[in-house]
C-alpha cells in the first residue's frame, strides 16, 4: 500500500508561531481522519472529516477537508509545546493502494512537528 | 474506549534472536491490528489478526518472520523471528473503538532495539 504524501515532513518552531500541515492525494476520500503520536504514546485520533469543503475546529486546530475529498490541511494557531508530536493523516473509503482496503487504517507520511519555548 | 496493554514497553535484543510482544484489550474485539514504525517513519501496517483464523498480512511482511497469535477475543501476540538491526522500531497493537465511533484506538507501543 503506498502512503499518502504529507508536508511538511518535518517542521521546528517556537512557540506562538502559527503553522499549516497538509495531506494530499490524487484520489477521492470518502472520509479522512486526523492522529496525533506524542512520543512514547501510541497515535491519538484528533478529528473525521467526511464532507468536501468540511472545516472542524478543535481549539487551537482547524481542520480541512478538501471541497474534491482529495486532500486535507490542519492549521495551528499559535502553537505550544505541548502541540509537539506526530501528525498523521489517514484516508477511507478510496482506492485500495492507498487505503487497504476493508476495515485496516493506512497512514500518511507524517509531520514530525517540534514547538521550542 | 477500549484500553489497550502491550509488552513489554522496550526490550534491547541481540541479533537473531526473537522477541515476542503481547497485546491484551479490555474488551472482546474481532480484529486486532499490528502496526511498525521505523525510527522517524509513519506507521506501517503489518498484519490483520482474525480469532479462529490465521492472520492477514500486508505486502512484504511473512508470517515465518512475524507469526502472530490470537487464542481469544481480547489477547494478541506478535512475534519478531532471527531478528536483525533493521528490525529496531516501535511495534504497536491497535483495535477499533467498540462504540463504532471509527476511531483507531493504540497501545503505547513496544520499542524494540537489536543489537
Amino acid at each position: 500500500t503506498q502512503l499518502l504524501e504529507q508536508s511538511p515532513q518535518f517542521l521546528s518552531i517556537q512557540e506562538g508561531e502559527n503553522l499549516t500541515v497538509y495531506c494530499n492525494s490524487s484520489s477521492v476520500f470518502s472520509s479522512l481522519q486526523w492522529y496525533r503520536q506524542e512520543p512514547g504514546e501510541g497515535p491519538v485520533l484528533l478529528v473525521t472529516v467526511v464532507t468536501g469543503g468540511e472545516v472542524k475546529k478543535l481549539k487551537r486546530l482547524t481542520f480541512q477537508f478538501g471541497d474534491a475529498r482529495k486532500d486535507s490541511s490542519l492549521h495551528i494557531t499559535a502553537a505550544q509545546p505541548g502541540d509537539t508530536g506526530l501528525y498523521l493523516c489517514a484516508p477511507r473509503g478510496g482506492p485500495r493502494r492507498l487505503t487497504g482496503g476493508g476495515n485496516k487504517l493506512t497512514f500518511g507520511t507524517g509531520t514530525q512537528l517540534k514547538v521550542e519555548l | 474506549s477500549a484500553v489497550i496493554s502491550q509488552k513489554p514497553s522496550r526490550d534491547i535484543c541481540q541479533r537473531g534472536t526473537s522477541l515476542t510482544i503481547q497485546c491484551q484489550v479490555d474488551s472482546q474485539v474481532t480484529m486486532m491490528f499490528w502496526y511498525r514504525q521505523q525510527p522517524g517513519q509513519s506507521l506501517t501496517l503489518i498484519a490483520t489478526a482474525n480469532q479462529g483464523s490465521e492472520a492477514t498480512y500486508e505486502s512484504g511482511f511473512v508470517i515465518d518472520k512475524f507469526p502472530i497469535s490470537r487464542p481469544n477475543l481480547t489477547f494478541s501476540t506478535l512475534t519478531v523471528s532471527n531478528m536483525s538491526p533493521e528490525d529496531s522500531s516501535i511495534y504497536l497493537c491497535s483495535v477499533w473503538d467498540a462504540t463504532g465511533a471509527n476511531v483507531l484506538t493504540f497501545g503505547a507501543g513496544s520499542r524494540l532495539t537489536v543489537l
